[in-house]
């Protein structure tokens, strides 16, 4: 069964048109992990909460922002979404110790036209 | 500035012969490096990963070299199988980060019958 599950896959938007992207979890881990994947290039780390302490990484657009309501679900919101925002999402967890492997979700693709 | 590279986009093994990946880092930092598979509309799959006190690490046909004075990590996969063609993904974390991983850009192994 999934533990990381996110959803939609697929997402269209329109330039400029606030979009929310979800991910939910099935295990209750501490951190979860929002990334950004563009084609071709390394998965690049937007934000992320221990718990429901968020941190932001220091060069992660205003345009991008986060919310955690419970355990299980963190949502991404883009607030106005431009060409450039078009990538993969990754949502990822992890339990929260030092040493960790993070298990990810399968993604939703974005898409703006 | 890239901290984990990936200098290889490309692999192309014969089935039943060994694939090398290779990893450069350059973060003195890093203590905890990763080895993630992604197919195609999936996200990454953890694969293997190796603390910096250990120089191998080895799990079935799939097996990763730490070289800390070199600053790279290598993944040995043997015998290679077609199901392996996927994009390899090395990833660090550093000391003092919260398990926060920094990818390479991938290596897209293909597995020739």
């Amino acid at each position: 069964d999934a533990m990381v599950i996110q959803n939609p896959r697929y997402q269209v938007t329109q330039f400029g048109k606030p979009v929310t992207l979800s991910c939910s979890q099935t295990l209750n881990h501490n951190v979860m992990y929002w990334y950004q994947q563009k084609s071709s290039q390394a998965p690049k780390l937007l934000f992320h909460y221990y718990d429901k302490d968020f941190n932001n990484e220091a060069d992660t657009p205003d345009n991008f922002q986060s919310r955690r309501p419970n355990t299980s679900f963190c949502f991404l919101d883009i607030r106005s979404p431009g060409l450039g925002d078009a990538a993969m999402y990754l949502c990822a967890i992890a339990s929260g110790g030092r040493i960790e492997t993070q298990y990810f979700g399968p993604g939703t693709r974005l898409l703006v036209l | 500035d890239q901290q984990v590279k990936q200098n290889s986009p490309s692999l192309s093994v014969q089935e039943g012969r060994i694939s090398i990946l290779n990893c450069d880092y350059t973060n003195s930092m890093f203590d905890y490096f990763l080895w993630y598979k992604k197919y195609p509309a999936e996200g990454p799959t953890f694969l293997i990963s190796i603390s910096s006190i250990k120089d191998k690490n080895e799990d079935g046909r799939f097996t990763v070299f730490l070289n800390k004075s070199a600053k790279h990590l290598s993944l040995h996969i043997v015998p290679s199988q077609p199901g392996d063609s996927a994009v390899y993904f090395c990833a660090a974390s550093a000391r003092g980060s919260q398990g926060n991983l920094i990818f390479g850009k991938g290596t897209k192994l293909s597995v020739k019958p």
